[in-house]
């Protein structure tokens, strides 16, 4: 089964709007850390935030915030005020057992975001 | 900053060829892992390693082999090469224990293609 699904193949936004990419997983872990990175047209995968399962609060970085709803479990990539500099491929990943240290990350199939002025 | 550098960005091969993909990291990094991604399907783990000379298999280890000689580098190794194996192939590696939001930091990537 996919253990990280993301529904939206692409995504469409006008400048300085929000926009909201989708992410459902699937763990029977009660210990996982599910993480966002953008990928560029240039190819290389740039880490934007960390949500773990026993944080409380939401992960935010900039304009870039997690909306996490662990009985959903779903983890949602919200991007505030679009820039075109987002055009981009964006994945979701989780990593199980997280207080084991084991590092494996399992991707989604990505949703690529386009930017309009 | 953390640095992953991969040997190529672009190779070509033909098929039944012995390819090597290089990956370097400047970190001192425990883990480093090797990723094939290829379109609607994501990004998905062809072997790891956790320390020199370990190597475990990931989902996809069928045709591939690796090594893992210092600490800094990870080669990918496409003994007989095919046409299935044209890809991009990523390499990324990460802290190991101790820190919950350690990411993989991720090189640029190898497009690579098998004719």
């Amino acid at each position: 089964a996919q253990k990280i699904t993301q529904t939206q193949p692409g995504m469409f936004v006008q400048e300085k709007e929000a926009v909201t990419l989708d992410c459902t997983y699937d763990t029977s872990d009660p210990s996982y850390g599910l993480f966002w990175y953008k990928q560029p047209s240039s190819g290389e995968m740039i880490f934007l935030i960390y949500q773990g399962s026993y944080d409380q609060q939401n992960a935010t970085e900039g304009r870039y915030s997690l909306n996490f709803q662990k009985a959903r479990k779903s983890a949602n990539l919200v991007i505030s005020a679009s820039q075109l500099g987002d055009s981009a491929m964006y994945f979701c990943a989780m990593r199980e057992g997280e207080n084991t240290g084991f590092q494996k990350l399992v991707f989604g199939t990505g949703t690529r975001l386009l930017v309009s002025p | 900053d953390v640095k992953v550098t991969q040997s190529s960005r672009y190779l070509v091969k033909r098929t039944g060829e012995k390819v090597f993909l290089e990956c370097v990291q400047d970190m001192d990094h425990e883990n480093m892992f090797w990723y094939r991604q290829d379109p609607g399907l994501g990004l998905r783990l062809i072997y790891f390693s956790y320390d020199v000379k370990m190597k475990e298999k990931g989902d996809i280890p069928e045709g591939y082999s690796v090594s893992r000689e210092k600490k800094e580098r990870f080669s990918l190794i496409l003994e007989s090469a095919s046409t299935n194996q044209t890809s991009m192939y990523l390499c990324a590696s990460s802290l190991s224990t101790g820190i919950r939001n350690q990411p993989q930091h991720f090189g640029d990537g190898t497009r690579l293609s098998i004719l």
